[in-house]
């Protein structure tokens, strides 16, 4: 079974330090693929990044980079210098065959940047 | 351009109204998606097209009826909705719907009230 874990409901962080968001994905896929969202209070869901199951390399994207740890299957996003801004939901998914090819998705961690 | 633009932003309807909500990408992707978000929880797919053909209706009541009149546009018609039908009503679109790797670009969202 396609699963996805996020164990972190909810997360308080002081501005301008670092904040790792923990997802863990289960699959009998060989070939899948990561993602991070970042939903805000205004509804829309914005990709942040992307991490194949073949990659080698930790995906990076500004101030994001994912932290791909495939014998845990783990796949934790780490925002470099949190920003207000950064106050959301942040859902993982994931999407290979077995689930058809659409993402599923984890319960989503609420990150709130405190000044 | 990663844009995809719905409208309207918000919308209050009466459980013997119809309406329809929009969804338009210019981005050349061919697989477009309607999914259904409540308070706190993940995106649940509602509707897959591909190649403006639907290609997977995940047992959605048939008071949503979804069209796809081309390839850069989505639409979804509402009739008779319950209010347990309010909920945020994400568009999203893909190049393809197969691909682990083939990341979705959502739209802003349409927030649905059902009195």
């Amino acid at each position: 079974a396609q699963k996805i874990t996020q164990t972190q409901p909810g997360m308080f962080v002081q501005e301008k330090e670092a904040v790792t968001l923990d997802c863990t994905y289960d699959t009998s896929d060989q070939s899948y693929g990561l993602f991070w969202y970042k939903q805000p209070s205004s509804g829309e869901m914005i990709f942040l990044i992307y991490q194949g199951s073949y990659d080698e390399q930790n995906a990076t994207e500004g101030r994001y980079s994912l932290n791909f740890q495939k014998a845990r299957k783990s796949a934790n996003l780490v925002i470099s210098a949190s920003q207000l801004g950064d106050s959301a939901m942040y859902f993982c998914a994931m999407r290979g065959r077995n689930s058809n090819y659409q993402l599923i998705w984890g319960a989503g961690t609420k990150l709130i940047i405190k000044p | 351009d990663t844009e995809v633009t719905q409208t309207p932003k918000h919308l209050v309807m009466g459980m013997t109204n119809k309406k329809s909500l929009k969804c338009e990408q210019h981005m050349g992707h061919r697989a477009m998606y309607w999914y259904k978000q409540k308070a706190k929880k993940p995106p649940e797919l509602m509707f897959v097209y591909s190649y403006e053909k639907l290609s997977i209706n995940e047992s959605v009541p048939s008071r949503f009826s979804p069209e796809c009149p081309n390839s850069s546009l989505l639409n979804l018609h509402l009739h008779a909705l319950q209010p347990e039908d309010s909920a945020l009503y994400l568009c999203a679109s893909s190049q393809e719907t197969q691909g682990a790797g083939t990341e979705a670009f959502f739209g802003q969202g349409t927030r649905l009230t059902v009195v």
